[in-house]
């Protein structure tokens, strides 16, 4: 079974900061895909990017990058020019590469705050 | 907006009883899942259905069961409602389910058990 670990609980950065988040994650799997979602105080689940395993090139989403380290089963989250809207908790999630019956594993979830 | 509609929003119910909750997928989403968001739990996986087929279980109760209909809108039942089942219960679809499909998730609805 997979499973993902996100070992910060709780970050805090300063406004126009950067800030990365960890992820960790175990899978005997060869393909799949890794996410990371947004949870801001309304408590709707925002996708934020996405990562495929078999792609080398780490993914970005304006100021969202990932650090993907496939051997070391690391996907770290890079927030630049953080801004107070990105107060949120923010989950890790792994999905494997199944023809259908597919599901997202989440950790436990980092709580970010933005401080200006 | 994600596209998946859920409702209520919000639901509030005595310990023993029954509730369905409603989940409309996007427009062109096959398969449609169930988690559960508690406090002492995070986020868990409970079920998921693929063109009307369930596809993947997770952690769900014997007391909870769901179902997709042929439009495709799913409802999940949970039944003799305990305290601890009190949470937010998102639904969430994406195109085929297969692996890779984003999922994209509904603004939940919030059970309270009391």
């Amino acid at each position: 079974a997979q499973t993902v670990t996100q070992s910060q609980p709780e970050m805090s950065v300063q406004e126009a900061e950067t800030v990365t988040l960890s992820c960790t994650y175990d899978t005997s799997e060869s393909n799949y895909y890794l996410f990371w979602y947004k949870q801001p105080p309304s408590r709707q689940m925002i996708l934020v990017i996405r990562q495929e395993a078999y792609k080398q090139q780490n993914a970005t989403e304006n100021r969202f990058s990932v650090n993907f380290q496939k051997a070391a089963k690391s996907f770290s989250l890079k927030i630049s020019d953080s801004q107070l809207g990105d107060t949120a908790m923010y989950f890790c999630a792994f999905m494997g590469d199944g023809e259908y019956g597919n599901k997202l594993v989440f950790g436990a979830g980092t709580i970010l705050r933005v401080k200006s | 907006d994600s596209g998946v509609t859920q409702t209520p929003k919000h639901l509030i119910t005595a310990t023993g009883q029954r509730v369905t909750l409603r989940c409309s997928p996007r427009s062109g989403d096959l398969s449609v899942y169930w988690y559960q968001q508690s406090l002492d739990q995070g986020l868990q996986f409970l079920i998921q259905y693929y063109n009307g087929e369930e596809r993947a279980k997770g952690n769900i109760l014997e007391r909870f069961s769901a179902q997709q209909f042929p439009d495709l809108h799913s409802e999940l039942n949970l039944s003799s409602l305990e305290l601890g089942d009190s949470a937010l219960y998102f639904c969430a679809s994406s195109i085929t389910g297969g692996g890779g499909n984003t999922i994209y998730f509904g603004e939940g609805s919030w059970l309270t058990v009391v």
